[in-house]
């Protein structure tokens, strides 16, 4: 079936830092979303990118959508304690009516 | 607006119990899911539904029943339960149509133990 595979799963960081997850998948998506889950909580919509190569931009996050449309990533410029986290990427293909998720990236932050 | 509220937030099963969770959206959204959360795996779905009256399975969904008598009600059962269903259950909702984006909105989780 279809697989997003995100990476890395863990990541620590020291505060001031920067942050990248990616996500990949094996066939062409038709638009990616990413949320965020902090501890203890549920998942939260952050954004959705639909266009190929598309780039946005949320503050200290910037988000792109591979050329393929079949990669993304989401990096966050000087990290702050408040990021802490499990960021996931969650792409939807053409065949089908749901979200498939990635694995997620835990994001700890070093104060 | 309460947004999607999950019912009970604990609980803890033996082994061949039943339950039922409920799950409650006033967003008048077409599209409801249930996920179920186990650590290092991400989110995987259940079953979901496009509508009242319908549902359908996801990647996950042997041990589970479903139904969707009402637009804002998606009730998951677990007709006998087993420890390999311990985990942390999610509910969410989505609108259908309209503008993009169609971002899901969770509910608060269930944590359910099965001994």
């Amino acid at each position: 079936g279809q697989q997003v595979m995100q990476i890395p799963q863990y990541q620590h960081v020291q505060e001031g830092e920067d942050f990248t997850t990616y996500c990949n998948s094996s066939t062409t998506l038709s638009n990616i979303q990413w949320y965020k889950q902090r501890p203890g909580g549920h998942p939260v919509f952050l954004i959705q990118l639909v266009k190929s190569g598309e780039v946005k931009k949320q503050k200290r996050l910037t988000f792109q959508f591979g050329e393929a449309k079949k990669n993304s990533s989401l990096h966050i410029t000087a990290t702050q304690t408040t990021d802490v986290g499990t960021y996931f990427c969650a792409g939807f293909y053409n065949a089908g009516n749901m979200l498939t998720f990635g694995g997620g990236t835990r994001l700890m932050v070093k104060p | 607006n309460a947004g999607v509220t999950q019912t009970p937030k604990f609980r803890v099963l033996k082994t061949g119990q039943s339950m039922t969770l409920l799950c409650a959206q006033d967003m008048n959204h077409e599209y409801m899911y249930w996920y179920r959360q186990d650590p290092g795996m991400g989110l995987r779905l259940i079953h979901y539904s496009v509508g009242e009256g319908t549902t359908a399975k996801g990647e996950v969904p042997d041990g589970y029943n479903v139904s969707r008598l009402k637009k804002q009600n998606f009730l998951l059962g677990l007709e006998s339960a087993a420890p390999s269903q311990t985990s942390v259950y999610f509910c969410a909702s989505s609108r259908h149509g309209g503008p993009p984006p169609y971002e899901q909105y969770f509910g608060p989780g269930t944590r359910l133990t099965v001994t």
